[in-house]
């Protein structure tokens, strides 16, 4: 079945440097991926997703990074800011069918 | 705010209890899923119904059903219940026409409390 999993559980960062969240899958048939951020007592929120067919995908701050030879997914959050003390799960599998890691939890010093 | 509304939004019960959790997709979403999130344990997707139908299962125990009505709101029902289904809850929707990707957008949680 499939796993997901994430390299660290807390990753601590200063204020104004970039982040890199590292995510590895096993399935090879997982066609797509979400990060998502989940802030204490709140809801996961959807962040960037990807599809397999792509290598990269950027938005506001924030980019994917999906290496599928060594089924690996990263993401880049450029200019950390406190407002992204959050944990962050990814996400594989197909639309219909997601598996979520455990969660990196990120946090951001002033 | 997603959108996305469920209920209640804290839950205490006694185990061997029946409780029901009731989620109201963003309007225009066809799509329902349902997530168990136990502590310091990620999403474990459990099931989603499309346009009220079963459309895929996860990691739903027997003990669970699910449903979704006319109206495209979804029940959750948990029944003989064990203080291992202690967790939050959530709900997520999406528009989800046929099958192309659609990002969820996740409900507040419901946080179940089996004693």
């Amino acid at each position: 079945g499939e796993s997901v999993g994430l390299h660290l559980p807390t990753l601590s960062v200063q204020e104004g440097d970039n982040s890199i969240i590292n995510c590895a899958y096993s399935n090879s048939a997982s066609d797509y991926f979400i990060w998502y951020k989940q802030e204490s007592g709140k809801g996961p929120q959807f962040i960037i997703d990807i599809r397999s067919n792509m290598d990269k995908r950027q938005g506001q701050r924030v980019t994917v990074l999906l290496n599928k030879t060594v089924k690996h997914l990263s993401l880049q959050i450029a200019a950390t800011q406190p407002g992204d003390s959050a944990v962050y799960f990814c996400a594989g599998g197909t639309a219909s069918k997601l598996t979520f890691g455990t969660g990196t939890r990120l946090q951001v010093t002033l | 705010d997603s959108g996305v509304t469920q209920t209640p939004k804290h839950l205490i019960t006694a185990t061997g209890q029946r409780v029901t959790l009731r989620c109201s997709p963003r309007s225009g979403d066809l799509s329902v899923y349902w997530y168990q999130q136990s502590l310091d344990q990620g999403l474990q997707f459990l099931i989603q119904y499309y346009n009220g139908e079963e459309r895929a299962k996860g990691n739903i125990l027997e003990r669970f059903s699910a449903q979704q009505f006319p109206d495209l709101h979804s029940e959750l029902n948990l029944s003989s219940l064990e203080l291992g289904d202690s967790a939050l809850y959530f709900c997520a929707s999406s528009r989800d026409p046929g099958l192309t990707y659609n990002e969820q957008f996740f409900g507040p949680g419901t946080r179940l409390t089996v004693l």
